[in-house]
């Protein structure tokens, strides 16, 4: 299995709204991220888990919560968000394995966000 | 932290033409770079990727080429086809204390014309 998946592939929510993006990898990749792209922009990194611990939070505001439950899954927990918010979301994967670098960050298809 | 510039936004050539995109980056910690081809409303996907110990990758119609002394890197695309048309992005990537971080580049339209 080379791919990385997201559920669901769309979402529409309030902003009083509690709910969760999922990703899955199982390609034995240590290192997962969240990426928010807005349209005609490029990727914006929000978080890297490594080993699941989380390793990299840029600035993210609060009401975004990322979850690594094991290392195949990764979650992202959404609420009261803000209609700026609406954007794709991006989960993608990569090694690290122990002693060794490897650099290719595959991407699952994303979840469109739109938050009303 | 790292930025990475990138030429054109926007790009047209006729099929069969060769196709070139710039990048720029700021940081000499940078030490991989690779190029996502956006579909829309797809997933970026990698299409080619260099490391800083090299200055030259090829895989078929598509190239890479890195100077890191000048900090810029490079796609070229040769004999292009309909199906490349997309947008492209470069990005360069930093280890940190953190991990692997990939700041992108702005992206380019590609559209190739028959």
């Amino acid at each position: 299995d080379t791919e990385v998946t997201q559920t669901p592939k769309h979402l529409v929510m309030g902003m009083t709204n509690k709910k969760s993006l999922k990703c899955e990898q199982h390609m034995g990749h240590r290192a997962m991220y969240w990426y928010k792209q807005k349209a005609k922009k490029p990727p914006e990194l929000m978080f890297v888990y490594s080993y699941e611990k989380l390793s990299i939070n840029e600035s993210v505001p609060s009401r975004f919560s990322p979850e690594c439950p094991n290392s195949s899954l990764l979650n992202l927990h959404l609420h009261a968000l803000q209609p700026e918010d609406s954007a794709l979301y991006l989960c993608a994967s990569s090694h690290p394995l122990r002693g060794r670098n490897t650099d290719t960050q595959y991407f699952g298809p994303g979840t469109r966000l739109t938050v009303l | 932290g790292e930025n990475v510039e990138q030429h054109p936004s926007t790009l047209s050539v006729q099929e069969g033409d060769s196709a070139v995109i710039k990048c720029t980056y700021s940081d000499s910690a940078s030490n991989y770079f690779p190029w996502y081809k956006q579909e829309l409303g797809k997933r970026p996907q990698l299409i080619i990727d260099i490391r800083s110990n090299v200055g030259e990758k090829k895989d078929q119609r598509i190239a890479v080429t890195l100077n890191k002394t000048a900090k810029h890197f490079s796609l070229h695309i040769t004999e292009t086809q309909p199906e490349d048309s997309a947008v492209y992005f470069c990005a360069a990537r930093v280890l940190t204390g953190g991990g692997n971080k990939l700041t992108f580049g702005t992206g380019t339209q590609l559209k190739v014309e028959l």
